[in-house]
């Protein structure tokens, strides 16, 4: 299997652009995971779906941030306007949610970076 | 709501010599646990998990760790290290999710222990 599949691996944009984040999730994985590590705050949970839908997006930080999951394999983070406060390495992780299988499997990341 | 506490941000410990690196979590149930990798510029690999059972978990590269319930512990042990486990290690908490599936919400992390190895 590839693995979790994220694109860019690395982004760099200027204050107030859109950025889009993409992952592909490893086949047959139902439940599907953004998360954002900083030197600040390490690694925090964004949103995670299952069977692409949006289960739990409190850990999204504002409003200019939204993830969607219009299929089984493909997910998109998206942030309009961004920030530079929102620099940080981005991932996303899949699981198998079937009983005894929670162990979450990320992709390499993306590396942002809002100048 | 569930924490995860990395007393140690970083470790040396010389090539050959055992390794523990502790983790410590808040949690009112049996919480699903994990140590995770991390190389630099790479993602985050899995090296063990503990779910039930057998509180002593074995995972790849030589790692296990043990479950404490009693301690609110579940610390990494490598009996001789390699330079090569030099990276960035995370414990994290899970939990069966509420609200679907039957799979796991989302993970807590720790804040890792950066770990060097002198030659």
């Amino acid at each position: 299997d590839a693995g979790v599949i994220q694109s860019p691996r690395h982004e760099v944009t200027e204050m107030g652009q859109e950025v889009t984040l993409r992952c592909k999730p490893i086949s047959g994985h139902d439940y599907l995971f953004w998360y954002r590590q900083t030197m600040m705050r390490g690694l925090e949970l964004l949103i995670y779906f299952n069977n692409n839908v949006p289960i739990d997006d409190s850990g999204m930080p504002e409003d200019r941030f939204s993830a969607k999951m219009p299929n089984a394999s493909f997910s998109t983070l998206k942030i309009q306007p961004s920030e530079p406060r929102d620099s940080a390495v981005y991932f996303c992780a899949s699981s198998f949610g079937g009983e005894g299988k929670y162990e979450q499997y990320f992709g390499p990341g993306t590396r942002l970076t809002v100048t | 709501a569930q924490s995860v506490t990395q007393p140690d941000i970083h470790i040396t410990v010389s090539e050959g010599a055992s390794l523990e690196l502790r983790c410590n979590y808040s949690y009112g149930a049996t919480p699903y646990l994990f140590w995770y990798v991390q190389s630099p510029g790479q993602g985050l690999q899995l090296l063990l998990k503990y779910f039930s059972g057998d509180t002593l978990v074995q995972g790849i590269k030589g790692f296990e760790a043990e479950f404490k319930r009693s301690q609110s512990s579940f610390n990494l042990r490598k009996p001789s290290v390699h330079w090569s486990d030099a990276a960035e290690y995370f414990c994290a908490v899970g939990e069966v999710s509420m609200y679907s599936g039957g799979g796991a919400d989302g993970l807590t992390f720790g804040k890792g222990t950066h770990l060097i190895i002198q030659p």
